[in-house]
């Protein structure tokens, strides 16, 4: 069975300060990585994905994410956020050989403060 | 390109009715999945269609249940609706079947259950 944590479920940053929001993972195969993000009222948008090759993705909006396979990691960074930023984050997993079901970590709600 | 949508974007519906939510996918897309998203369990998959057939399906009971037409567009069908129903439902749709193709979301439908 496939998991994800989300061990932070609010993060405060300063605005222009760097960002992370933390994830892990657990799946049987190999894993493809996904970090959403969702705004009030609003489905899921996708930001970036890990599938293979370099460890670190760059995504939307200055978004990028560090695959870390020792540590079952994906942690979610930003160099420098923004009031604009400020939403709620999800870190998924799907097995490549589960179709597209993916598994949702229980989300991580980021504060930008001015 | 249009991106997923989903109608209705609120239902209010009474404990014991049933409810059939409609998801069209982004042009081209054909696998679309369905997830519940409520404060206490988070985000939790339903199932999955790919060219009209089920491929996944989660830990949910029979009252749930889906459907996807040749045209890719799915319905998903709650029956004997019940308190806990209460939630977003998210549909997202998918070019491919898995590797590494990632997912769009809808809006989402609100259904409240009272």
């Amino acid at each position: 069975a496939q998991s994800v944590a989300q061990p932070e479920d609010q993060v405060n940053v300063a605005e222009g300060n760097p960002l992370t929001v933390k994830c892990t993972y657990s799946v049987s195969g190999n894993p493809y990585l996904f970090w959403y993000v969702q705004y009030p009222n609003r489905g899921l948008q996708f930001l970036l994905k890990y599938i293979t090759g370099d460890n670190l993705v760059k995504g939307s909006y200055g978004f990028e994410a560090e695959f870390n396979k020792s540590q079952t990691s994906f942690h979610l960074k930003k160099p420098s956020a923004l009031v604009s930023d400020s939403a709620l984050y999800f870190c998924a997993v799907r097995d490549y050989n589960a179709g597209n079901m993916l598994t949702f970590g229980g989300g991580t709600r980021l504060m930008v403060k001015p | 390109k249009a991106g997923v949508t989903q109608t209705p974007r609120y239902l209010i519906k009474t404990r014991g009715q049933q409810v059939t939510l409609s998801c069209s996918p982004i042009s081209g897309h054909r696998s679309v999945s369905w997830y519940q998203q409520t404060p206490g369990q988070g985000l939790q998959f339903l199932f999955e269609y790919f060219s009209e057939t089920q491929r996944n399906k989660g830990n949910f009971p029979g009252r749930f249940s889906g459907r996807q037409f040749s045209n890719s567009r799915s319905e998903m069908n709650v029956s004997t609706l019940e308190l806990g129903d209460s939630a977003l439902y998210l549909c997202a749709s998918s070019f491919g079947g898995g590797d590494h193709y990632e997912q769009y979301f809808g809006p989402g439908t609100r259904l409240t259950v009272t």
